[in-house]
């Protein structure tokens, strides 16, 4: 167990559609950063918040959008969903800005099935 | 294209026996992370390797980085089968960027 917990571990939806996944870091970490992985991209970052600003961005689409609360959960919302949309999202936290000795802890992920 | 590539994609070796997976690139990174992810889980951090040229351990794992900080391998004596799982390489090119992941070597160790 890491300590980071991402809900809900599954969810199916129909195109179209919106949906909101939620991360919980664990207790002391300030960054939070979203993957997205599936077969033929490996696994993707899409963004870093870092105590509940924009840190880093990597290729989130515009139909992506995510942001840090002072508790410092975090949510991802995908919107307008696609087919292709369909991955394995998860979520890592990390103590400081995400610097190469910063180790980043993984969550277990969210399955996004979009029909 | 793939900033780090990683082979093989795929290895099924017995029980014992020994490997060695590869990670590849064109580009100088500052720091490369190896991971393990199993099924159903996140990736867990194995290590980081950050000087060129370095070789960490961990008990049957050796990790290496290149001399010129491009590539990396991890070698593994004697697998065991809880060693399977996908194995992640993955770079940061500059002390602040993000990382970029290889696609993986999925390994399979058969008692």
């Amino acid at each position: 167990d890491s300590g980071v917990t991402q809900t809900p571990k599954h969810l199916i939806t129909a195109t179209g559609q919106r949906v909101t996944l939620r991360c919980s870091p664990r207790s002391g970490d300030l960054s939070v950063y979203w993957y997205q992985q599936s077969l033929d991209q490996g696994l993707q970052f899409l963004i870093q918040y870092y105590n509940g600003e924009e840190r880093a961005k990597g290729n989130i689409l515009e139909r992506f959008s995510a942001q840090q609360f002072p508790d410092l959960h975090s949510e991802l919302n995908l919107s307008s969903l696609e087919l292709g949309d369909s991955a394995l999202y998860f979520c890592a936290s990390s103590r400081g800005t995400g610097i190469p000795t910063d180790t980043q802890y993984f969550g277990p992920g969210t399955r996004l099935t979009v029909l | 294209t793939q900033l780090l590539e990683q082979s093989p994609q795929f290895l099924s070796i017995q029980e014992g026996e020994n490997l060695t997976v590869y990670c590849n690139s064109s580009s100088v990174f500052s720091s490369l992370q190896w991971y393990r992810q199993e099924p159903g889980e996140g990736p867990v951090l194995l290590v980081t390797v950050v000087t060129g040229g370095e070789v960490k351990k961990l008990k049957r794992l050796t990790f290496q980085f290149g001399d010129a900080r491009k590539d990396s391998s991890l070698h593994i004596t004697a697998a065991q089968p809880g060693d399977t799982g996908l194995y992640l390489c993955a770079g940061s090119l500059t002390g602040n960027t993000p990382l970029v992941f290889g696609k993986g070597t999925r390994l399979s160790v058969i008692a």
